[in-house]
């Protein structure tokens, strides 16, 4: 079973605060992302990676920033934390097959800025 | 505009109680995937169709995609409490990696 684990599954911060999340996944997956998800506004993408030290804006980058430096690591760095970047953050992890692509997801970290 | 747009936007039923959702899209796609995410957890998932009319049964739940490749639908069968949560649909997005995301259909089963 693929498994994707996240450090935390829940952060309390405070504003202007350096934040790090961390996502581990063990089947030697290329891919890697992180998205945030938000009530009415779904899963938006943040940052990808589709290799080690390699990286790609998603749709709502500012105020983050990412670092992939082994194949089995992400992580989801908020240099200077405010209040808007309160939400629950997925990392997820991804297979290609064929047409189909498969994203497995961690359990997400729930992170509030004070 | 949305690339996917999913409806109902909240649906609440009582167990054993039928429910179909959708997800519809002015464009195109090759494939397009169901995911469910319960309650505290990430989303896991469901199935990927790819065929114009294509039909997936997956016990009591019945995905099919359109014969134009622009929309989908999930039909669940005698509901039960366990099937409670949020059910995305999602296709490739502008590169070969992303996958862009509906806003989903959170479903609640009442017991």
């Amino acid at each position: 079973d693929v498994k994707v684990t996240q450090s935390s599954r829940y952060l309390v911060k405070r504003t202007g605060e350096k934040v790090f999340l961390e996502c581990v996944q063990d089947m030697d997956h290329e891919n890697m992302f992180w998205y945030r998800q938000d009530p009415g506004l779904g899963l938006r993408l943040i940052y990808f990676s589709y290799d080690v030290k390699m990286k790609e804006k998603g749709d709502i980058p500012e105020g983050y920033s990412v670092s992939r430096e082994k194949k089995e690591r992400f992580s989801l760095i908020l240099e200077s934390a405010s209040t808007n970047q309160t939400s629950m953050y997925l990392c997820a992890s991804r297979r290609t097959s064929g047409k189909s692509d498969t994203q497995y997801f961690g359990p997400g970290t729930r992170l509030t800025v004070l | 505009t949305q690339l996917l747009e999913q409806s109902p936007q909240f649906l609440s039923i009582q167990e054993g109680e039928n429910l179909t959702v959708y997800c519809n899209s002015s464009s195109v796609f090759s494939s397009l995937q169901w995911y469910r995410q319960e309650p505290g957890e990430g989303p896991v998932l469901l199935v990927t169709v790819v065929t114009g009319g294509e039909v997936k049964k997956l016990k009591r739940l019945t995905f099919q995609f359109g014969d134009a490749r622009k929309d989908s639908s999930l039909h669940i069968t005698a509901a039960q409490p366990g099937d409670t949560g949020l059910y995305l649909c999602a296709v490739k997005g502008g590169s070969n990696y992303k996958l862009t995301f509906g806003k989903g259909t959170l479903l609640t089963v009442n017991p």
